[in-house]
């Protein structure tokens, strides 16, 4: 029954791969996310998703996609991996103009 | 640009002693979450304090906030173990909006 669920969970892989990290929520929520958590911790928004709408797209480089097939679902595809993107990547969802977001566990992705 | 600024970035106390947590942000704000982010977990969200309210309690937590000086404060009383974990502060313009996070306090609290 969990709420915010992202799959998988660790994610090792070369740099110059395409890797996708995906996302479920079951609460219902109409608005989702995805954040990148660093090395020192700091959490910075990438993405956010209303309906199926993008409505956030911050300086993130365009090998990021978001992709929301439903409310219930956003995914994130990289391509071309680099270093850099080494982070633990979180998804996150909240309901309509409610402030609390629930997040899901985290993807860390460890490019090598 | 970073929203919220925690202070300090590392604390260390015993079980039993209260942790405070400072957090300064730069603008305006519609309201300030604290999460808390256990080792390799997701972020947890604690509680929520208005830009109208200057206090806020829930359980052993206090929060305050002064919209003059741009900071609140997260006072975890008679801390246990189980409270180790990666504090942060989150903030956000308008409602709804996406929130932008501090760089967190880590309290680590033995037994």
């Amino acid at each position: 029954d969990t709420a915010v669920s992202q799959t998988p969970k660790y994610l090792v892989t070369q740099m110059g791969n395409d890797k996708s990290i995906k996302c479920e929520q079951n609460l219902g929520h109409d608005t989702m996310y995805w954040y990148k958590q660093d090395s020192k911790k700091f959490l910075k928004i990438m993405f956010s998703y209303n309906n199926k709408e993008l409505i956030i797209n911050e300086t993130v480089p365009n090998r990021f996609s978001p992709k929301s097939p439903d409310k219930a679902h956003l995914n994130l595809h990289i391509n071309s991996l680099e270093l850099g993107d080494s982070a633990v990547y979180f998804c996150a969802s909240r309901t309509g103009r409610a402030d609390t977001q629930y997040f899901g566990p985290g993807t860390r992705l460890t490019v090598l | 640009s970073q929203q919220g600024e925690e202070d300090p970035q590392a604390l260390s106390i015993q079980e039993g002693e209260n942790a405070t947590m400072n957090c300064s942000y730069k603008t305006s704000i519609n309201n300030l979450q604290w999460y808390r982010q256990n080792s390799g977990r997701g972020l947890v969200h604690l509680i929520l304090i208005r830009s109208n309210e200057r206090e806020k309690h829930s359980g052993r937590l206090r929060v305050t906030l002064d919209t003059s000086k741009k900071s609140s404060s997260l006072l975890i009383t008679a801390s246990r173990a189980a409270d180790t974990a990666s504090y942060f502060c989150a903030t956000d313009r308008q409602a709804g909006t996406a929130l932008i996070f501090g760089k967190g306090t880590t309290l680590s609290v033995s037994s």
